[in-house]
């Protein structure tokens, strides 16, 4: 099937930095991907969904300028927690479409965020 | 509202025994429906969706719209079920959620 990739697995910052977290799509092209949220021991909450070369359309609740999104090519969406806090401390999980019509998501390892 | 729940956080069968983990929806529209799975320490895939009416692993799922469920069953259980399952529901924007998830442990 097909594979996409997330890098940091892990990543430990202060309060008030920035973090990066890259997904990538690496045997196919993706014109949409999905970020999501997991909390310990419960679900996948949509955080938002990204558009190569458009503005990513987020959740009702999730605030746009905290985590920012970008879609810059076919094989590669980045999420910036800006000004991160305690609170943001979480897994982060990116899936991408290999083929529109099928529906099957394809998942990214998930990067742990920790917040100090 | 688009919503998946799964009522069920834990549940434990011996090895042999049926199985069901339930999925109810709630979408105004006609439904796309998914399992997923997630064993130890491997990321999530897609176990079987509705549309495709397939038996994968040994396990089916039914789209029951009057009942508006969704539930995963197999019929004999075996240690390698073991592992978290999460019913997504795609939704109008091509979204997917997912339901809180059910832990699955298949006891030998």
């Amino acid at each position: 099937g097909a594979v996409v990739s997330q890098h940091p697995s892990w990543v430990i910052c202060k309060s008030g930095t920035s973090v990066k977290i890259e997904c990538r799509s690496l045997d196919f092209q993706a014109t949409t991907m999905f970020w999501y949220r997991q909390f310990p021991k419960q679900s996948l909450m949509l955080m938002a969904t990204s558009n190569e070369g458009s503005k990513a359309t987020y959740e009702q609740g999730v605030e746009k300028d905290k985590f920012l999104i970008n879609h810059a090519s076919l094989t590669l969406s980045t999420l910036t927690v800006t000004s991160a806090h305690p609170e943001d401390s979480s897994f982060y999980i990116c899936s991408a479409r290999q083929d529109p019509n099928t529906g099957e998501l394809f998942f990214g390892e998930g990067s742990r965020l920790t917040v100090l | 509202a688009q919503r998946v729940t799964q009522p069920e956080k834990l549940l434990s069968v011996f090895k042999g025994a049926p199985v069901e983990l339930k999925c109810n929806y709630s979408y105004s529209g006609s439904p796309e429906l998914f399992w997923y799975v997630q064993y130890s320490r491997q990321r999530l895939q897609l176990l079987l969706r509705h549309i495709s009416r397939e038996s994968i692993k040994g396990f089916t799922a039914d789209l029951n719209k009057g009942e508006t469920s969704f539930h995963l069953k197999k019929p004999f259980a075996q240690e390698e079920d073991s592992a978290m399952y999460y019913c997504a529901l795609r939704g109008t924007g091509n979204q997917f959620y997912f339901g809180t998830g059910t832990s699955l442990t298949v006891i030998p």
